[in-house]
């Protein structure tokens, strides 16, 4: 079955560095690629997430890369701030019936320092 | 638009009990998705609903189970309560229809077996 290895698992930067998250995938049928910020005591948020046709995608300080051949994707926060502390999940999913099911990373937990 | 939205946010059991835990999606949403969080398992997916019909399941034992309602609405219940069945669950809604298939989660229910 599907299996994502996310690294690393803890991440400590400065404010105003950047972070950078990878994960790799082993299902090939994989095609679509979320990320997701989870806060003490909440839910999961969805970030950002980049499908399989795509190579790139950016919304403000945080972009995702995917390489299709390589089977990994990135996750990049540029100008880091406090509040962006916080559990980063990678996932990946199949299309067609399967999009109800996503399968997780183990999760990068993020700390910036002020 | 309201998110997604789980009850109770907190529970606790005794071991060899059943419980119940709800979940209503995001309106207009038909597909909702259960996951289980442990500090040791990270994010495991359990089962997926769409259209009252289960349309994916985890590698999870028959103690767990779910349904979905008309009105989209999903139940899981697991019976026979176990310590390790401890664990903070969650429910993602997503649209399932056409290309907006983001899963969007709620807050979680959070079990305590003892």
């Amino acid at each position: 079955g599907e299996n994502v290895e996310q690294h690393p698992s803890t991440l400590s930067v400065q404010e105003g560095d950047s972070a950078v998250i990878k994960c790799t995938y082993s299902d090939s049928a994989s095609n679509y690629f979320p990320w997701y910020k989870q806060e003490l005591g909440k839910g999961p948020q969805l970030i950002i997430d980049i499908r399989s046709n795509v190579g790139e995608k950016k919304d403000q300080r945080i972009a995702v890369t995917l390489n299709k051949t390589a089977k990994h994707f990135s996750l990049h926060i540029t100008e880091t701030q406090p509040e962006d502390s916080a559990v980063y999940f990678c996932a990946g999913r199949r299309g067609g019936t399967s999009y109800g099911k996503l399968t997780f990373g183990q999760g990068t937990i993020l700390t910036v320092h002020p | 638009k309201a998110g997604v939205t789980q009850t109770p946010r907190y529970l606790i059991k005794t071991r060899g009990q059943q419980v119940t835990l709800s979940c209503s999606p995001i309106s207009g949403h038909r597909s909702v998705s259960w996951y289980q969080q442990t500090p040791g398992q990270g994010l495991q997916f359990l089962f997926e609903y769409f259209s009252e019909t289960q349309r994916n399941k985890g590698n999870f034992p028959g103690r767990f189970s779910g349904r979905q309602f008309s009105n989209s609405r999903s139940e899981m219940n697991v019976s026979t309560l176990e310590l390790g069945d401890s664990a903070l669950y969650l429910c993602a809604s997503s649209g399932a229809q056409g290309g907006n298939t983001e899963a969007f989660f709620g807050q979680g229910t959070r079990l305590t077996v003892v």
